[in-house]
């Protein structure tokens, strides 16, 4: 089944300690990209990646790192997690984003508490 | 900076009734997405308007883009009860990362 897969889908943390959320697509994307969703602002996009080691910053990209080193996966990193990232995030991929192949295909959410 | 606003944030419904959520834009955009969000769920892809003028339906929902009034619009055709989400509206700015709106809450009564 063609799916994007996030995991964790809860995660409870403290401040300042190093997680990882995982996002895995099985559909041969090149697009790929991370959000936040929090109340009343709707979604924001963190960070994106056109290709294999190509990543760009969204509009929030402070406290969050990514890699695109396979295609598939697209993990979103939090050094040092602060309470203001505790958030619903979302990961999502395209086939060929910007190049007429636009309709994203998303993950089924991690929610992130930071206490 | 783009700014998209959707209004109404929140809506009430009948069903039957048609309605339409709007989507307007700030700066310059060919690209403009709607997405349907349930409850608890993730975010499925309605449809993808990528020129002026472009218009697309799918059962009781069209969507519509005018580039040149930087507005989308959303109509919603004899609403039912299946049809309650929250809708989001995103703009491309042109370097393929994407701004949402904040959402319509779309309720459906009977």
């Amino acid at each position: 089944e063609a799916q994007v897969t996030q995991n964790p889908r809860y995660l409870i943390t403290v401040t300042g300690k190093k997680l990882t959320v995982t996002c895995s697509q099985n559909m041969n994307h090149e697009y790929m990209s991370w959000y936040r969703q929090d109340p009343g602002l709707g979604l924001r996009q963190i960070y994106y990646s056109m290709n294999v080691e190509v990543t760009d910053k969204g509009d929030v990209p402070e406290g969050y790192k990514v890699s695109r080193k396979e295609k598939r996966n697209f993990p979103l990193i939090l050094e040092s997690p602060s309470p203001n990232q505790t958030s619903l995030y979302f990961c999502a991929s395209s086939l060929n984003f910007g190049a007429g192949n636009e309709k994203l295909f998303f993950g089924s959410g991690t929610q992130l508490s930071v206490l | 900076e783009l700014k998209v606003e959707q209004n109404p944030l929140f809506l009430s419904m009948q069903e039957g009734k048609n309605y339409t959520i709007y989507c307007n834009y700030s700066t310059t955009s060919d690209r403009l997405y709607w997405y349907r969000q349930d409850p608890g769920k993730s975010l499925e892809s309605l449809f993808v308007l990528l020129s002026n003028g472009a218009v697309k339906q799918e059962g009781r929902l069209m969507a519509s883009l005018d580039t040149k009034a930087r507005l989308s619009t959303l109509h919603i055709t004899a609403a039912v009860h299946d049809l309650s989400a929250t809708y989001f509206c995103a703009v491309d700015r042109g370097n393929n990362d994407m701004r949402f709106g904040a959402g319509t809450r779309l309720t459906v009564k009977p």
